[in-house]
């Protein structure tokens, strides 16, 4: 079945370093992938999607690139800040964004100033 | 942006009781709305799938009869869980889904979640 595996956290860092969460997934159609945010105490918020490979979700100086060949949407940041201390969850959808969800364990960021 | 709201934040209730959590897309019609129940340090896993005037798809491992789904309307759509017991408590998070003038697809938005506690 679709699976999603992400990095195990939880992942601390200093402010301005350099964020990798890594991300792969196994799919039997073509999915969309999507990466989530859940601040302290929030609902989740969609942070970037890419619906094909080769796309780039991009938001807030947050990436991810769709990659076919590795089956990765690892989540990348150049220089973190306090307030992105969060949950990050991938998550992939076979039928588009509004079909059901399959998401990864989530993965806990501190940033420290 | 689009907005999901749920209520009630937080119920604390006692065991063998019903509760009901409301979730609702404030200004777009979501065709599908999706409940999940969230456990401590864990991913969300999805419960039931629920389309405006039909039955909810519910997953495997599921007990439809103890976790009533209803989506009486496009904006609306209500969990029951009844004769709850202590090891019902976790979070529930809704989503709903439609396209809306910003997302320009089909994309689900979260509620913010509701902690039940059964005592």
């Amino acid at each position: 079945g679709d699976s999603v595996t992400q990095m195990e956290g939880p992942v601390t860092l200093s402010e301005e370093a350099f964020l990798t969460i890594n991300c792969t997934y196994t799919a039997t159609g073509y999915p969309s992938l999507f990466w989530y945010v859940q601040y302290p105490g929030e609902g989740l918020q969609l942070l970037l999607k890419a619906t094909k490979a080769d796309d780039k979700g991009s938001n807030k100086g947050f990436e991810a690139t769709y990659r076919k060949e590795t089956t990765s949407f690892h989540l990348e940041k150049g220089s973190v800040q306090v307030s992105d201390s969060a949950v990050y969850f991938c998550a992939l959808s076979v039928q588009g964004g509004s079909e059901k969800l399959v998401f990864g364990k989530g993965t806990k960021l501190t940033v420290n100033p | 942006g689009a907005v999901v709201s749920q209520h009630p934040s937080w119920v604390i209730c006692k065991s063998g009781t019903s509760v009901k959590i409301e979730c609702r897309s404030l200004d777009f019609q979501a065709t599908t709305m999706f409940w999940y129940r969230q456990f401590p340090k864990q991913s969300l896993m999805l419960m039931a799938t629920s389309n405006e005037g039909s039955k909810a798809t519910y997953e495997q491992g599921v007990e439809k009869d103890k976790f009533l789904i209803n989506h009486a309307s496009l904006t609306l759509s209500t969990l029951t869980v009844t004769s709850a017991h202590p090891e019902d408590s976790s979070f529930y998070i809704c989503s709903a889904g439609g396209s809306t003038a910003t997302s320009g697809a089909d994309t689900q938005y979260f509620g913010p979640g509701t902690r039940l506690t059964v005592l």
